[in-house]
């Protein structure tokens, strides 16, 4: 039962152009959301966060936006650069300590 | 600070073999995780320790599966009679209390496949 869904597995965006990545989720009872960067032979590391209390939360070229009424959150990256290709994964909690992920979008990002 | 620490970081074994895993977080961090990630999948909580207490546990860390963190520093993972299923990066990650998970520290992984 995946309670956290990335529907896109891939996306290509050009350099400079907004990169776009979304997620769904299916339990109203998550109130932290988080977004994890996955390079090749490493863990993942957190990029960004945002609680149910906000819609949007924004860190340099990322910003989060959170609908609670729809269950979904977006990242967005703007200006893209090819360092920002990786695997994406989003990840919530009710809690703030067991998360669930998705299953990750791969960003290639084209110089 | 040198990270999280897991080893080994790939162990291949025999079917119905035992295996085990440890994972070193970071000094002032007193809460561990440990996640499975299969292919293609997102990574899926198994446990997570406050110190050296368990507070919580998957229903998938199945009876083949016990984690320990007995001095409330490092911990192990050991899966009995493993099964090809059980093939997986097993993720071990660690933080200070109250941050959640944008306080987490993933390590690079250990990669278990099972033959």
């Amino acid at each position: 039962d995946q309670q956290v869904k990335q529907n896109s597995p891939s996306l290509s965006v050009q350099e400079g152009r907004i990169s776009i990545l979304n997620c769904d989720y299916t339990n109203s009872m998550f109130d932290y959301f988080l977004w994890y960067k996955k390079y090749p032979a490493e863990g993942p590391t957190f990029l960004i966060s945002i609680s149910s209390i906000k819609d949007k939360n924004e860190d340099g070229r990322f910003t989060v936006f959170l609908n609670k009424s729809a269950k979904h959150l977006s990242l967005h990256i703007v200006p893209s650069q090819p360092g920002d290709s990786a695997v994406y994964f989003c990840a919530a909690s009710p809690t703030g300590n067991q998360f669930y992920f998705g299953t990750g979008t791969s960003l290639t990002v084209i110089p | 600070d040198t990270g999280v620490s897991q080893n080994p970081r790939h162990k291949i074994t025999k079917r119905g073999q035992n295996v085990t895993f440890r994972c070193d977080p970071i000094s002032e961090h007193n809460r561990l995780y440990w996640y499975r990630q299969t292919l293609g999948q997102g990574p899926e909580f198994l446990t997570y320790f406050q110190n050296e207490a368990q507070l919580e546990k998957s229903r998938l860390l199945s009876d083949r599966f016990s984690a320990e963190r007995p001095k409330g520093s490092f911990s192990t993972l050991e899966i009995q009679r493993t099964e090809q299923g059980d093939s997986a990066m097993y993720l071990c990650a660690s933080s200070r209390p109250g941050t959640g998970g944008d306080g987490y520290t993933f390590g690079s992984g250990t990669r278990l496949t099972v033959v």
